[in-house]
């Protein structure tokens, strides 16, 4: 049962447009969503987050946005560079879990020169 | 200041044999969290602990898995026997608490032949 999900595996964009990362949820105990980044050989690094009491929050480049009633969120990146290529991953937790995070499983983006 | 060290970084063992990963948290941070990345499963958490004890270990995948967190500074993972299907990244993060952003470790790539 996976409660976090992330549809598509991979996203491929052109340098300089946006790139839309999306996370569906299912469980509504969720009260807090954030966004992680991994490049390959090493750990995930966190990047933006938003708790539920909120609908947006923007840093720099990165927005993400939340979608109670649809438990969606999504992850925008404009505009896109190259070093931005990376795994991306959702996750979210509960105000009773002590930090526990569920995530999902990833998406790759790969942003084109 | 360090961030969350991992040891060893890259483990090839045969099936049948012990295996212990080792992790060392950021200092002050009261949470500590044990995951493991296939690409099956993506990232899903094994065990976490908060002030040293074990919170929820539900996500062991089974009895071959253990983890004991006997100081603030000091966590172990051990996989007794060790099989194939074990071979993964394992990744350490520590938080803390209600503090949900999670800082990751580089992670013990593991390989059981």
């Amino acid at each position: 049962d996976q409660q976090v999900k992330q549809n598509s595996p991979s996203l491929s964009v052109q340098e300089g447009r946006i790139s839309i990362l999306n996370c569906d949820y299912t469980n509504s105990m969720f009260d807090y969503f954030l966004w992680y980044k991994k490049y390959p050989a090493e750990g995930p690094t966190f990047l933006i987050s938003i708790s539920s009491i909120k609908d947006k929050n923007e840093d720099g480049r990165f927005t993400v946005f939340l979608n109670k009633s649809a438990k969606h969120l999504s992850l925008h990146i404009v505009p896109s560079q190259p070093g931005d290529s990376a795994v991306y991953f959702c996750a979210a937790s509960s105000g009773t879990s002590y930090g526990k995070l569920t995530f999902g499983q990833g998406t790759i983006l790969t942003v084109h020169p | 200041d360090a961030g969350v060290i991992q040891s060893p970084r890259h483990e090839v063992t045969e099936m049948g044999q012990e295996v212990t990963l080792r992790c060392k948290p950021i200092s002050g941070h009261n949470s500590l969290f044990w995951y493991r990345q296939t690409m099956m499963r993506g990232l899903e958490l094994l065990i976490y602990f908060n002030n040293n004890v074990p919170i929820d270990d539900s996500g062991m995948p089974e009895d071959r898995f253990s983890a004991k967190m006997p100081n603030a500074s000091f966590s172990t993972l051990k996989i007794q026997p060790s099989e194939p299907r074990d071979s993964a990244v394992y990744f350490c993060a520590s938080g803390q608490g209600r503090e949900e952003t999670q800082y990751f470790g580089p992670g013990t790539r593991l390989l059981v032949l």
